[in-house]
């Protein structure tokens, strides 16, 4: 079956502009997640979904950073005002619906976000 | 709060060396645990997973065990080759506190030589 995925796999935008990262997750995942990672910081969580809503936004580094899911599927990641410490690789995941197994999540491929 | 630490890399090894590579964590309750591989170009997948205490997961040649005492879960492989070239994460994900999001560790990257 297909797995996660992510689009664009590549984004090079100029500082200062908008951009939307998306993700499409397993067929039959309720839950979705967003991660960031960059030289430096690692692996960080950004936002969780369970269904449509988000009950973790924790991870959001600034307002500039916004996401919406749905249907309880497809997820957008929006940057607005871009800037260059937003350059890294955002990483998508999503698992089956708490209470369900032991939380796995399957990750897409990413899309590599580059601010000049 | 919850975290994971990891050893710091790289690791070079020869082909057919033993690997460890250390993991232990903090968590406030009892959190499923993780090890993921990222190879070279390529998305994260996972290696291996653990649910409970004394639990081993095991694949691909290695092996971690879930040891609630040290807080621990170290990942092993007997005889390491080339294509292990890769980075490795491990991650919790502690449930019963609410978090269902994964705290990773920062990877350790691993470097087999022929």
């Amino acid at each position: 079956g297909a797995g996660v995925s992510q689009s664009p796999s590549n984004k090079v935008t100029e500082k200062g502009k908008d951009v939307e990262l998306r993700c499409d997750p397993i067929s039959g995942h309720t839950a979705l997640y967003w991660y960031r990672q960059s030289l430096g910081q690692g692996l960080e969580f950004l936002i969780y979904f369970q269904g449509n809503s988000a009950p973790d936004k924790s991870g959001l580094p600034s307002d500039r950073f916004s996401a919406e899911r749905t249907g309880g599927s497809v997820s957008t990641l929006t940057i607005q005002r871009t800037q260059q410490e937003d350059s890294a690789v955002y990483l998508c995941a999503s698992s089956f619906s708490l209470g369900q197994g032991d939380n796995e999540q399957f990750f897409g491929p990413g899309t590599r976000l580059t601010v000049l | 709060g919850d975290s994971v630490t990891q050893m710091e890399g790289p690791v070079t090894l020869s082909e057919e060396a033993f690997l460890t590579i250390n993991c232990t964590y903090t968590a406030t309750g009892y959190p499923s645990l993780f090890w993921y591989v990222q190879y070279p170009g390529e998305g994260l997948q996972l290696l291996l997973k653990a649910t409970k205490a004394d639990d081993k997961g095991s694949n691909k040649g290695f092996e971690a065990t879930y040891r609630k005492e040290t807080t621990s879960f170290h990942l092993e492989k007997g005889s390491v080759q080339v294509s292990d070239s890769a980075v490795y994460f491990c991650a919790l994900s502690d449930l019963a506190s609410g978090t269902y999001k994964y705290i990773f560790g920062t990877g350790t990257r691993l470097k087999v030589l022929a």
